[in-house]
């Protein structure tokens, strides 16, 4: 069964104290990774799509790095306005669909 | 440029009576989604349209719930007879086309709409 995990549910961090978040995953024929930011009663917003191991992609104090197995988002000297929930999605081969992780949720205190 | 857009933003409703919710995408974009999100559960699709077709509606959770786009672009989602676990917030998303990569697979969601069935 296609599966999309990721952790730590909730990560608190301090301004300018640097951390990953992690989104691994278990599909065959993966065809996308992306990564959404979701604030509070807002739709998610696009932040990157990845396609094949070893791609990375940078916006601002995130950079999303992917793997055979899993994807990471750091996010390096974060600010407030940086906290949100963050959700990573695979698309799969011959699909259209996304599947979504349950999220990460991030807290950065000032 | 302007983006995705539902409507109503919140709609409250009594169990048994049925909504009808509405997507507007992004302008030239032929695929559009819909998902749910519920505490607990997290995003999961519901259907899919290419153009008026929807080749894929296999996360429909019941016969209640059916939907339709018309024109290429306003998608309605309509639920009959609704349950309390219906209560959730339903999202919709476009993309330029389904299946292509790069900017042309991005998915784009909107705001959302909170329904709640009492």
């Amino acid at each position: 069964e296609d599966q999309v995990t990721q952790s730590p549910e909730a990560l608190r961090l301090q301004e300018g104290e640097s951390s990953s978040l992690n989104c691994s995953y278990t599909v065959s024929g993966l065809r996308g990774l992306f990564w959404y930011r979701q604030d509070p009663g807002k739709g998610p917003e696009f932040l990157f799509t990845l396609y094949s191991a070893g791609e990375e992609k940078e916006k601002e104090r995130l950079k999303a790095t992917l793997t055979k197995k899993e994807s990471f988002l750091h996010i390096t000297a974060p600010k407030p306005e940086d906290s949100a929930t963050y959700l990573c999605a695979v698309r799969i081969s011959n699909d259209y669909k996304l599947s979504f992780g349950a999220g990460t949720t991030v807290t950065v205190r000032a | 440029g302007a983006g995705v857009s539902q409507s109503p933003s919140n709609k409250v409703t009594e169990k048994g009576k049925d909504v009808e919710l509405r997507c507007d995408p992004i302008s030239g974009h032929t695929a559009l989604y819909w998902y749910r999100q519920s505490l607990g559960q997290g995003l999961e699709f519901l259907i899919y349209f290419q153009g008026n077709s929807a080749p894929d509606k296999s996360g429909l959770p019941s016969d209640r719930f059916s939907a339709e786009r018309t024109g290429g672009s306003v998608s309605t989602l309509t639920i009959q007879r609704t349950q309390q676990e219906d209560s959730a917030v339903y999202l919709c998303a476009s993309s330029f086309v389904a299946g292509g990569r790069g900017f042309t697979d991005t998915q784009y969601f909107g705001p959302g709409t909170r329904l709640t069935v009492l």
